[in-house]
């Protein structure tokens, strides 16, 4: 089993929707999440981390933590054609290095 | 402008040759990493630097090697012995592993 799951997509919505895009995680260690958005053939760029359980907030972008489920959420209201692109999540039990999960493909369309 | 720069952008090699893979950064950033992407598979983490002069072995680093010499430059030197080469190559710096900042990254061909 792999310590970081996520479905890989594609995730094909029409624009102005609310998207979810989820991971779930098995060592129970993990203290930081995050969340990278990667255009296809650039490098990821680090949208939003969040320490612990909680939420927090960045614009249209909204990051979940559930650390007793293993489960964290990235939603983006009122998305944009321009948000087409691979969403990455990552964790890290400390302040070592990032297990990220194989990325989930969102096309929003017009 | 501060960031990470990879280069080249596109290599190709045949089969058999060494390569090495340029990384520089300018944000200061004491921590480097090499992460391999192949599809359907993620980031892999290759090798890591949290200091000059020193380096660690991630989780795929047989068939590669790096040097860290100086603070903004993290060279990935992928030998003949890697099996499968091909790939997109990422270069990331950090000063704290869970905000890494990484460059545009190396697309590979090897035939």
């Amino acid at each position: 089993q792999k310590e970081v799951e996520q479905d890989p997509g594609p995730l094909s919505v029409p624009e102005g929707a609310i998207v979810s895009l989820n991971c779930t995680y098995s060592n129970s260690a993990f203290q930081y999440f995050m969340w990278y958005r990667q255009y296809s053939r650039k490098g990821p760029e680090l949208l939003m981390y969040t320490y612990s359980s909680g939420n927090k907030e960045d614009g249209r972008f909204t990051a979940q933590v559930d650390k007793s489920s293993k489960y964290i959420s990235l939603f983006i209201r009122d998305s944009q054609p321009s948000d087409s692109a691979t969403y990455l999540c990552a964790m890290s039990r400390n302040t070592d290095k990032l297990i990220f999960g194989t990325g989930t493909r969102l096309q929003v369309f017009p | 402008d501060g960031g990470i720069t990879q280069s080249p952008k596109y290599l190709f090699r045949k089969e058999g040759q060494n390569v090495t893979l340029s990384c520089e950064q300018n944000l200061n950033h004491d921590a480097m990493y090499w992460y391999r992407q192949d599809p359907g598979q993620g980031l892999r983490l290759i090798y890591y630097s949290q200091i000059v002069n020193d380096f660690q072995k991630g989780d795929i680093a047989e068939g590669y090697s790096v040097s860290r010499e100086k603070k903004e430059s993290f060279p990935l030197t992928v030998t003949s012995a890697q099996k499968n080469p091909t790939a997109f190559y990422l270069c990331a710096s950090s000063n704290v592993a869970y905000e890494q900042y990484f460059g545009p990254g190396t697309r590979l061909t090897v035939t």
